[in-house]
């Protein structure tokens, strides 16, 4: 299977900071990445796929870039709601899989 | 809108089989893919498989044998059955929806609340 490493597995943050999560596949995945944002008790949310295709609805602050192994996703201006736990997701090839997830705190 | 409500037993004693129902509605299943993904406490979730609304399937080799998904479209439904459970099968079930097989992306969009599995005698 596939591996997502992502990174870091946690950071802090302030309102308005730039933030960048980035993960790497352990092979090539062309732009098959989709990237997820979680809070807890509650389903992941679909932000990104196709590695920089925006979600409908998704706040244009979030951005995504990368193909091949690298993957990159951005939050332009930190705002309370997105503090959350972030997961990239490789749907190349079966099996999918996520990577270990980044927390955002304050 | 579409809506997904997963449902299930709850508790589960080991080497019995797990059955989990996903109910759409708002939409139907058709021509739609739908994915279960599982996630143990304080873990990252565990993509399991999908099916489409045909019945083809593509299941996570993690569970093996163990796994099987299937679809009701008369009902809207989408089963997950997961055979000879263990502790380790303990875990916050998902289902969500997917898109179609002529989509040039994947993808899971909608997804349900999540329903909670625990593994124990």
């Amino acid at each position: 299977a596939i591996q997502m490493t992502q990174s870091p597995s946690s950071l802090s943050a302030s309102v308005g900071d730039r933030v960048t999560i980035t993960c790497r596949a352990s092979q090539g995945i062309r732009n098959d990445v989709g990237w997820y944002q979680q809070k807890p008790g509650k389903a992941p949310k679909l932000l990104i796929y196709g590695a920089s295709t925006l979600q409908s609805g998704v706040p244009s602050r979030f951005s995504g870039s990368g193909s091949g192994t690298d993957f990159t996703l951005t939050i332009r201006s930190l705002q309370p709601e997105d503090f959350a736990t972030y997961y990239c997701l490789q749907d190349f090839t079966y099996p999918w899989t996520f990577g270990q997830g980044t927390q955002v705190e304050i | 809108q579409v809506q997904l409500q997963e449902s299930g037993p709850g508790l589960v004693k080991p080497s019995e089989t797990l059955t989990l129902t996903c109910s759409v509605s708002g939409g139907a299943l058709s021509p739609y893919s739908w994915n279960w993904i599982r996630q143990p406490a304080g873990k990252g979730p565990e993509w399991i498989g999908r099916i489409y609304s045909s019945g083809s399937a593509k299941y996570n080799a993690f569970l093996g044998s163990r796994v099987t998904m299937s679809v009701d479209t008369s009902k809207n439904q989408v089963f997950l059955q997961v055979t000879s459970v263990t502790a380790a099968d303990t875990a916050v079930y998902f289902c969500a929806r997917g898109p179609p097989f002529t989509s040039q992306y994947n993808y899971m969009d909608v997804w349900g609340k999540g329903t909670t599995v625990t593994v124990s005698s």
